[in-house]
């Protein structure tokens, strides 16, 4: 059973436009979320995090926004560049810890 | 800093086959955690380690084990392997369990059963 859902397997954006690409959890207990950005041939790299105490974390380019009655986040890139071409995951925890629950990911392409 | 390092990178067993995976994680960190990614699957929590004992078990067979020493390396086991086994197996170290922190990846090893 698929806890945490990325609906969306791939996306494309042009350079400079604004990439959004959105996850769904279905526990409630979640309440720590990160986004990794994986490449090819690398192990997934931490991007950003959010706790359910907020509703918006920004870092530079990349802003992620929750909505915890609609047990969705989202992760915005503005503006997206070339280099940003990966595959996102977003995972959720319900507690402390280091258990974490990943979506299947979103395939990111920012073409020039 | 050295990052996480997994070996071997690449891996090719028959059925019924075991396999060992090692993972040393950031030093300092205590806390290693394993994933197995398949297509369509995402990540696929395995189990975590901290200080030599498993804190966590994801939903995986019995067929799939592991362990941690005290230098807080970390090991993977699968025996008797399948051909849905072949992933690719990623290992997470963070500094302690029980802290909202994020994990630091390896690049993981491919294991390919044929």
């Amino acid at each position: 059973d698929q806890q945490v859902k990325q609906n969306s397997p791939s996306l494309s954006v042009q350079e400079g436009r604004i990439s959004i690409l959105n996850c769904d959890y279905t526990n409630s207990m979640f309440d720590y979320f990160l986004w990794y950005k994986k490449y090819p041939a690398e192990g997934p790299t931490f991007l950003i995090s959010i706790s359910s105490i907020k509703d918006k974390n920004e870092d530079g380019r990349f802003t992620v926004f929750l909505n915890k009655s609609a047990k969705h986040l989202s992760l915005h890139i503005v503006p997206s560049q070339p280099g940003d071409s990966a595959v996102y995951f977003c995972a959720a925890s319900a507690e402390t810890g280091n258990q974490f629950y990943f979506g299947t990911g979103t395939s990111l392409t920012v073409i020039p | 800093k050295a990052g996480v390092t997994q070996t071997p990178r690449y891996l090719i067993k028959t059925r019924g086959q075991q396999v060992t995976l090692s993972c040393s994680p950031i030093s300092g960190h205590r806390s290693v955690s394993w994933y197995q990614q398949t297509p369509g699957q995402g990540l696929q929590f395995l189990f975590e380690y901290f200080s030599e004992t498993q804190r966590n078990k994801g939903n995986f067979p019995g067929r799939f084990s592991g362990r941690q020493f005290s230098n807080s390396r970390s090991e993977m086991n699968v025996s008797t392997l399948e051909l849905g086994d072949s992933a690719l197996y990623l290992c997470a170290s963070s500094l302690e369990a029980g802290v909202w922190t994020e994990a630091f990846f390896g690049q993981g090893t491919r294991l390919t059963v044929v």
